[in-house]
């Protein structure tokens, strides 16, 4: 398997501008997590689907962010209008149903998309 | 609410030391998953170990042992004769069981091991 796939894998824009990031998760998961890295807050998460459904967005900054599952292989993140702030590590990942043991409540993540916003 | 708190903000040791990242969780569920993920410079997120709360037992992998007591609501990870490889920050983190729970982290520690 590839792996949780993200792109992109940095992204560098001007203050108002729209930036969308994308996810693609394993195969199978059926749990999708997005998380923001920074210095000052760590990891934060920011919003979580279940089957395509979102569970909990309470982590969601504000009305600048939305995400998106249109189907169980495709996430996005979008941001509209971008600021300085936003400036951060976002990670998606992944999780299996608790079903398979195994690998329960255990989330790959991807390479992360590396925002700037100037 | 649950939270993980890793009092630890940085450690540095000398290659072979042996060195111990604490971990304290808070959480009112009573079936729940802990974990330990490690972030090398290089930025990904690599999964080490998952806990389930009614295991108790103490894990070894290698140099890497976990000693999980609910007693102290504690879930400590330690190398043992560390490497230069393990420069790294290690999250701590905590989930309900079911797979509709949300990771929660700690803030990390940064370890660097010095040749």
């Amino acid at each position: 398997d590839a792996g949780v796939i993200q792109s992109p894998r940095h992204e560098v824009t001007e203050m108002g501008q729209e930036v969308t990031l994308r996810c693609k998760p394993i195969s199978g998961h059926n749990s999708l997590f997005w998380y923001r890295q920074t210095m000052m807050r760590g990891l934060e998460l920011l919003i979580y689907f279940n089957n395509n459904v979102p569970i909990d967005d309470s982590g969601m900054p504000e009305d600048r962010f939305s995400a998106k599952m249109p189907n169980a292989s495709f996430s996005t993140l979008k941001i509209q209008p971008s600021e300085p702030r936003d400036s951060a590590v976002y990670f998606c990942a992944s999780s299996p149903p608790s079903g398979l043991s195994v690998g329960a409540n255990v989330l790959t993540f991807g390479a992360g998309s590396r925002l700037t916003v100037l | 609410a649950q939270k993980v708190t890793q009092a630890q903000t940085e450690i540095s040791v000398v290659e072979k030391e042996d060195v111990t990242l604490d971990c304290v969780y808070e959480t009112r569920d009573t079936t729940y998953y802990l974990f330990w993920y490690k972030q090398p410079p290089s930025g990904e997120l690599v999964f080490l170990i998952r806990r389930n709360s009614f295991d108790e037992q103490n894990e070894i992998s290698g140099r890497y042992s976990w000693n999980f007591q609910k007693s102290t609501s504690s879930f400590n990870f330690t190398i043992t004769a560390s490497q230069v490889v393990d420069s790294a920050v290690y999250f701590c983190a905590l989930s309900g069981s079911y797979n509709t729970d949300k990771l929660i982290f700690g803030t990390g520690t940064r370890l660097q091991v010095f040749p």
